[in-house]
């Protein structure tokens, strides 16, 4: 099962800053969040990852709580292409053996 | 740097049929993870392969395998198809560090209908 919660879809006017919340109040010390994005019937797209600290990159930037028992994804400036499905994974990672658990995400629907 | 291929993008097949299907990972790449997507199941973990190996392996049935070559391309095959095995299959790629996290990438995956 996903260790992770997120609302089932938000919605976002064009040109504002989007933000997705997701819960993980069950992490350990040693898990990751990362986040991934699906644009209709194509490959999950990677967008960003986070241990402890807030992450920023071209796409996004992370907001991981002090607990660390959330996090908030932010799109700056969300355009119509960001529509997407959004997850939320807690991954822990050894060498790269652990499989991603895909919760439901939350559906993004970004408004003209 | 190319991106995941996977090859065919569309297929149609037949019940009992079976099917292969290719994975081609970013350059320097040495771990593939294969995932089924359905509407009602959503994105499941099949398996994934580092070293020609085996490492993890998500809950489905025996019908569905795959493997690893030495140049760490990857097929997976499913034999006697059935209907419910019509999905997108999606192929992952991930360099295996020694340290820290390893991100995996996907590929556009390959859009199985089976009538």
């Amino acid at each position: 099962d996903a260790k992770t919660t997120q609302p089932p879809s938000m919605d976002c006017a064009e040109g504002r800053a989007a933000n997705l919340p997701c819960n993980h109040s069950t992490i350990s010390g040693n898990e990751y969040v990362y986040w991934y994005r699906q644009i209709h019937s194509q490959g999950p797209q990677y967008i960003i990852h986070g241990l402890k600290n807030n992450e920023t990159n071209e796409m996004a930037s992370l907001i991981i709580t002090e607990d660390r028992k959330s996090s908030t994804l932010i799109l700056p400036h969300a355009t119509l292409r960001d529509t997407a499905v959004y997850y939320c994974i807690v991954r822990l990672t050894q060498g790269g053996s652990e499989k991603l658990v895909f919760g439901k995400g939350t559906k993004l629907t970004v408004n003209p | 740097k190319a991106g995941v291929t996977q090859t065919p993008r569309y297929l149609i097949k037949t019940r009992g049929q079976q099917v292969t299907l290719s994975c081609s990972p970013i350059s320097g790449h040495r771990s593939v993870s294969w995932y089924q997507q359905t509407p009602g199941q959503g994105l499941q973990f099949l398996f994934e392969y580092f070293s020609e190996t085996q490492r993890n392996k998500g809950n489905f049935p025996g019908r569905f395998s795959g493997r690893q070559f030495s140049n760490s391309r990857s097929e997976m095959n499913v034999s006697t198809l059935e209907l419910g095995d019509s999905a997108l299959y999606l192929c992952a790629s991930s360099p295996v560090v020694v340290y820290g996290t390893d991100t995996q990438y996907f590929g556009p995956g390959t859009r199985l209908t089976v009538l």
